[in-house]
């Protein structure tokens, strides 16, 4: 059964201190990793897409990365606004996406 | 541009009562269309797909329906709403096809509280 884990849970950071968040998965067939930016009450917002091992983007303060095992979604001296639900999800060999659970960010002034 | 909207924003239903969201795409056409439901604390999970008018796939067997009227047009339903049934729900597009999902974008959602 595919899988994938976010961690940690929640984290909170000062503005501009820098940090990481996890994205572990067990899928047969990767097709594609994306990561998605959810503020509260609202729909997921689409961030990255990453298709290999090795490939990374970049989008403002964030930059996502990808390994056979996991991704890592860099923040870069965030600021408040940042302060977000970050999902990650993966697609194998079928027609749907899975989610994670989800990692809870806030950046305090 | 491409446009998702997605209603009810919010509602409140008793047990037992029937339900209805609906989801129009606009600005696309022949979409792969989702609903999405997300727990308090939870991930998000997959209830059902489309890949054309009248083709409904689904993941949960439960007590809730999908229907696609028209190519833009995804609606979400149940003839008797459950507790368990409460939860924010997403509506999601994408183009890509053969086999391919892409990034979805997704609606605004609904909430929805069963009492």
């Amino acid at each position: 059964e595919d899988q994938v884990t976010q961690s940690p849970e929640a984290l909170r950071l000062q503005e501009g201190e820098s940090s990481s968040l996890n994205c572990s998965y067990t899928v047969s067939g990767l097709r594609g990793l994306f990561w998605y930016r959810q503020d509260p009450g609202k729909g997921p917002e689409f961030l990255f897409t990453l298709y290999s091992a090795g490939e990374e983007k970049e989008k403002e303060r964030l930059k996502a990365t990808l390994t056979k095992k996991e991704s890592f979604l860099h923040i870069t001296a965030p600021k408040p606004e940042d302060s977000a639900t970050y999902l990650c999800a993966v697609q194998a060999e079928t027609q749907k996406l899975v989610f994670g659970q989800g990692t809870r960010l806030t950046i305090n002034p | 541009s491409q446009t998702i909207h997605q209603w009810p924003a919010t509602l409140v239903q008793p047990v037992g009562s029937p339900l209805s969201l609906e989801c129009t795409v606009e600005g696309t056409s022949n979409p792969n269309l989702y609903w999405y439901r997300q727990a308090a604390g939870r991930g998000l999970q997959l209830l059902f797909y489309s890949v054309g008018i009248g083709q409904i796939s689904s993941e949960v067997p439960q007590n809730l329906s999908a229907s696609r009227p028209q190519d833009r047009q995804f609606i979400l339903s149940s003839k008797k709403l459950l507790l368990s049934d409460s939860g924010f729900y997403l509506c999601a597009w994408s183009v890509l096809g053969g086999g391919w999902i892409g990034e979805l974008f997704f609606g605004e959602g609904s909430r929805l509280t069963v009492l």
